[in-house]
């Protein structure tokens, strides 16, 4: 696709159920990051694949939350046992390359899944 | 601490008129600046970003942005709004400090009256 392929759009849940997002990236990117956007904040890094490297998980802010990545390609954010804390949205965004400094990698945003815990 | 404060929540600039959304940070290492823009129901764009040299950048749609190490600022301006411009705006920040992540601010929405 021309760009970052985030699904579903929105997704309605009960607190305690599981939920799995999923992003397909701009074809050829090697980096991925979600991030997670609440109301009237700024964004919260979750986690960053490169390559075949082990992803920075540094930002998942429990273990309730795990991502996957397969085939350098198409990421799954999973959440378990959702909380209504959890309700954001969550943004996917890719990289055509690794800059050795990561903060220089430009990031290509999709359109982001709306999460609402009931 | 590192950080991102956008002081303005919102803005309302008529349309033609000049526009300044402020970005200060806090951040130890030299820092890499990104500006973003988020349109309604879309992901963020890239509008233009700040590694190294010149302090003026250019970036998309007419904007520019002027990086001050002295006031820890990287303040975005254009000169004649669009209503197109309508939108929500993101300063970012990253670099060693933050382990190259990027660090965000919480966003200035800018509201466009014709």
């Amino acid at each position: 696709g021309a760009g970052v392929s985030q699904s579903p759009s929105n997704k309605v849940t009960e607190k305690g159920k599981d939920v799995e997002l999923r992003c397909d990236p701009i074809s050829g990117h090697t980096a991925l990051y979600w991030y997670r956007q609440s109301l009237g904040q700024g964004l919260e890094f979750l986690i960053y694949f490169q390559g075949n490297s082990a992803p920075d998980k540094s930002g998942l802010p429990s273990d309730r939350f795990s991502a996957e990545r397969t085939g350098g390609s198409v990421s799954t954010l999973t959440i378990q046992r959702t909380q209504q804390e959890d309700s954001a949205v969550y943004l996917c965004a890719s990289s055509p390359h690794a800059h050795r400094i990561a903060a220089k990698n430009i990031q290509y945003f999709g359109a982001g899944t709306r999460l609402s815990v009931l | 601490a590192q950080s991102v404060t956008q002081p303005d929540i919102h803005i309302t600039v008529s349309e033609g008129a000049s526009l300044e959304l402020r970005c200060n940070y806090s951040y130890g290492a030299t820092p890499y600046l990104f500006w973003y823009v988020q349109s309604p129901g879309q992901g963020l764009q890239l509008l233009l970003k700040y590694f190294s040299g010149d302090t003026l950048v250019q970036g998309i749609k007419g904007f520019e942005a002027e990086f001050k190490r002295s006031q820890s600022s990287f303040n975005l301006r254009k000169p004649s709004v669009h209503w197109s411009d309508a939108a929500e705006y993101f300063c970012a920040v990253g670099g060693k400090d933050s382990n190259y992540q990027l660090i965000w601010g919480a966003g200035t929405k800018l509201i466009i009256k014709p």
